[in-house]
C-alpha cells in the first residue's frame, strides 16, 4: 500500500522545546516538501528536497531544520527559535522536482504549543 | 499579498444542489493550475490539473475551468453530496519558480442534508 505517512497525528510542545515531525514515503519519489498551514492562509513552503542528501530553504524556513539522509524519509524539526509554531504541518512528495509533477500529501501533524 | 485569491471564503449548500467556486490569480508566468480537496484534519488530494492551454477538466462531479487571459479559474460541483463537505484549494505554479507552488487560502464548503 503506497503513500505518505506522517507521525504523530497530534503533538504538544512546551515552549523552549525542540520537536521532530516524521514523514515517510514509499512511492519512490525523489522530491519531498514540508508545508505549514494556518487558518485562513494558503499553505506555505518551509523546506524542500529535490533528491536525497540535498535540501533547500523555502519561504518560511526560520526556526525549522530538516535532513534527507534516506530517500523515503524527510523529518522536520521545529526548534525553540520558531516563535509561533502552533500550526498544521503537511509533508508532500513528487516523483521528481518540478511544477508539472503532482505533489501527493500526507495526512498532516497538528502541533500545539502549550 | 496572496497572489491566489479564492471566493467565497465559505458556503453552505443543500445536498443535491450545484455550486461554483472561484479562483483569481496574479502570478505570472503561469505553468499550471490545480484544484485540491482537503477534508478536515487531512492532507489535500488532487482533483484536477490544467495547463495554460486547457480550458476545462473534469473529474467525476467536479469540473474545473480556466481562462488564462483573465487569470480566472472556477470549480463546479454538480449534484453535491455530504462527502463533498471540505475545503477546496486552488494552486498555481510558476514557470520561473520551478517546483514551487502558490496556494490559495481555500473555500470551505458545507453540504447539508
Amino acid at each position: 500500500d503506497g503513500g505518505i505517512t506522517q507521525s504523530p497525528k497530534y503533538l504538544f510542545r512546551k515552549e523552549g522545546q525542540n520537536v521532530t515531525l516524521s514523514c515517510e514515503q514509499n512511492l519512490n519519489h525523489d522530491a519531498m516538501y514540508w508545508y505549514r498551514q494556518d487558518p485562513g492562509q494558503g499553505l506555505r513552503l518551509i523546506y524542500y528536497s529535490q533528491i536525497v542528501n540535498d535540501f533547500q530553504k523555502g519561504d518560511i524556513a526560520e526556526g525549522y531544520s530538516v535532513s534527507r539522509e534516506k530517500k523515503e524519509s524527510f523529518p522536520l524539526t521545529v526548534t525553540s527559535a520558531q516563535k509561533n509554531p502552533t500550526a498544521f504541518y503537511l509533508c508532500a512528495s513528487s516523483i521528481v522536482w518540478g511544477t508539472g509533477n503532482e505533489q501527493f500529501f500526507g495526512p498532516g501533524t497538528r502541533l500545539t504549543v502549550l | 499579498k496572496n497572489q491566489v485569491e479564492q471566493s467565497p471564503q465559505s458556503l453552505i449548500i443543500l445536498e443535491g444542489k450545484n455550486c461554483t467556486l472561484q479562483c483569481n490569480y496574479t502570478v505570472s508566468p503561469f505553468s499550471n493550475l490545480r484544484w485540491y480537496k482537503q477534508d478536515t484534519g487531512r492532507g489535500p488530494v488532487s482533483l484536477t490539473i490544467m495547463t495554460f492551454s486547457e480550458n476545462t477538466k473534469s473529474n467525476g462531479r467536479y469540473t474545473a475551468t480556466l481562462d488564462a487571459d483573465t487569470k480566472q479559474s472556477s470549480l463546479h460541483i454538480t449534484a453535491s453530496q455530504l462527502s463533498d463537505s471540505a475545503s477546496y484549494i486552488c494552486v498555481v505554479s510558476l514557470t520561473d519558480s520551478w517546483g514551487k507552488l502558490q496556494f490559495g487560502a481555500g473555500t470551505q464548503v458545507v453540504v447539508t442534508p
